[in-house]
């Protein structure tokens, strides 16, 4: 099966800083990758994802960026505000599968 | 659109009680579903997924059934609850795998706490 590991676990930064969260995964059919903020007590959110057949994509201030050869994604959060703390997961799906394989979550917090 | 609803949103229950949790999906068919677990503070446990009526796949061994009456309903049941079982239950629904959209949502939760 996919195992998708996620690092950091905790994350400081100061606001305006950027913030970086790195996942890897080991299937190399994996062919979508989203990534879910949970605020405290709520549910997971989809902020942003990417698929296999490309290698970057934004979304104001947030980017995801893949390198397949390698198997890792990355998450990325420029000028940081405070209402970005939060705890951020990244996941894996193959084609045609139907689970979602999860990282085990960064705890981000953007100090003031 | 589609929505997801859950319910209830707290729940205490005594050890050894039963349980029983609801989803409903909305604005969608033939929905993959999904129940998590997220223990405090920890990452999200994949308890069962469906792909259809029915058709019930556990991922992990436990006092935890999972049954999907109808197309967009799916339900978390226990006999009888452990300690163990306290925890944030989030149920989550997609589409069939495949070229087009794969993106997965979750419902709001439910807090259980078992005392």
């Amino acid at each position: 099966g996919e195992n998708v590991e996620q690092h950091p676990s905790t994350l400081s930064v100061q606001e305006g800083d950027s913030a970086v969260i790195k996942c890897t995964y080991s299937d190399s059919a994996s062919n979508y990758f989203p990534w879910y903020k949970q605020e405290l007590g709520k549910r997971p959110q989809l902020i942003i994802d990417i698929r296999s057949n490309v290698g970057e994509k934004k979304d104001q201030r947030i980017a995801v960026t893949l390198n397949k050869t390698a198997k890792h994604f990355s998450l990325h959060i420029t000028e940081t505000q405070p209402e970005d703390s939060a705890v951020y997961f990244c996941a894996a799906r193959k084609y045609n599968f139907n689970k979602f394989y999860f990282g085990s979550g960064t705890k981000l917090n953007v100090k003031p | 659109s589609q929505t997801i609803h859950q319910w209830p949103a707290t729940l205490v229950q005594p050890v050894g009680s039963p349980l029983s949790l609801e989803c409903t999906v909305e604005g969608t068919s033939n929905p993959n579903l999904y129940w998590y677990r997220q223990a405090a503070g920890r990452g999200l446990q994949l308890l069962f997924y469906s792909i259809g009526i029915g058709q019930i796949s556990s991922e992990v061994p436990q006092n935890l059934s999972a049954s999907r009456p109808q197309d967009r309903q799916f339900i978390l049941s226990s006999k009888k609850l452990l300690l163990s079982d306290s925890g944030f239950y989030l149920c989550a629904w997609s589409v069939m795998g495949g070229p087009g959209p794969n993106e997965q949502f979750f419902g709001p939760g439910t807090r259980l706490t078992v005392l």
